[in-house]
């Protein structure tokens, strides 16, 4: 695999549910991005990690729960989700976060909360 | 707090005609980034604006970056079908803790037309 991958592609999941989307990147970069994609919003900046260490929260609600192990994997723990949360998830990587470094993004997951 | 702003959010051409895309920001930035998007796939890198008066060129699409007046452009030469897209800029913060971080325009959605 290259590039950035992300899986589930779709997922479906009830306000109850706890489910997990993960991110995977081969590009060998040290930064990680989770950003949410609605209709109509532009894109919005969730989370950034830098050599495994989150450095942004973009004022997200608890129930979405960034974790990174190390350089390469990200996810994001959902739990009880509301539909308004429904949305296109897209992680991206790129080399570094001091600026001036392109960012890679992954095909993305296509969230629907029912 | 930087906003970024796209228009036309909207723009159907026929083949063979120029347009302009234009990107406006808020606050100062000397880096900016264009992305385009095709449609249920995720977000490629097309140019990276680095200085003042940069201008990149690749095929029909050619973009610039004017940091006094805090605007790029994205042009397009001779549209032909398979420039229908939606195009994204993305500017990004060059101070505080935020540095690197990027914020996204809404996004430009051009159908070329025959």
């Amino acid at each position: 695999e290259t590039g950035v991958t992300q899986t589930p592609r779709h997922l479906v999941m009830g306000m109850t549910n706890k489910k997990s989307l993960k991110c995977e990147q081969h590009l060998g970069h040290n930064a990680m991005y989770w950003y949410k994609q609605s209709a109509k919003k532009p894109l919005e900046l969730m989370f950034v990690y830098n050599f495994k260490e989150q450095t942004e929260n973009n004022s997200v609600p608890s129930r979405f729960s960034p974790e990174c192990p190390n350089s390469s994997h990200l996810f994001l723990h959902l739990h009880t989700l509301q539909p308004e949360d429904s949305a296109l998830y897209l992680c991206a990587s790129s080399r570094g976060t001091g600026g001036a470094d392109t960012q890679y993004f992954g095909p993305g997951t296509r969230l629907t909360v029912l | 707090e930087l906003k970024v702003e796209q228009n036309p959010l909207f723009l159907s051409m026929q083949e063979g005609k120029n347009y302009t895309i234009y990107c406006n920001y808020s606050t100062t930035s000397d880096r900016l980034y264009w992305y385009r998007q095709d449609p249920g796939k995720s977000l490629e890198s097309l140019f990276v604006l680095l200085s003042n008066g940069a201008v990149k060129q690749e095929g029909r699409l050619m973009a610039s970056l004017d940091t006094k007046a805090r605007l790029s452009t994205l042009h397009i030469t001779a549209a032909v079908h398979d420039l229908s897209a939606t195009y994204f800029c993305a500017v990004e913060r060059n101070y505080g803790g935020s540095q690197g971080n990027l914020i996204f325009g809404k996004g430009t959605k051009l159908s070329v037309k025959p």
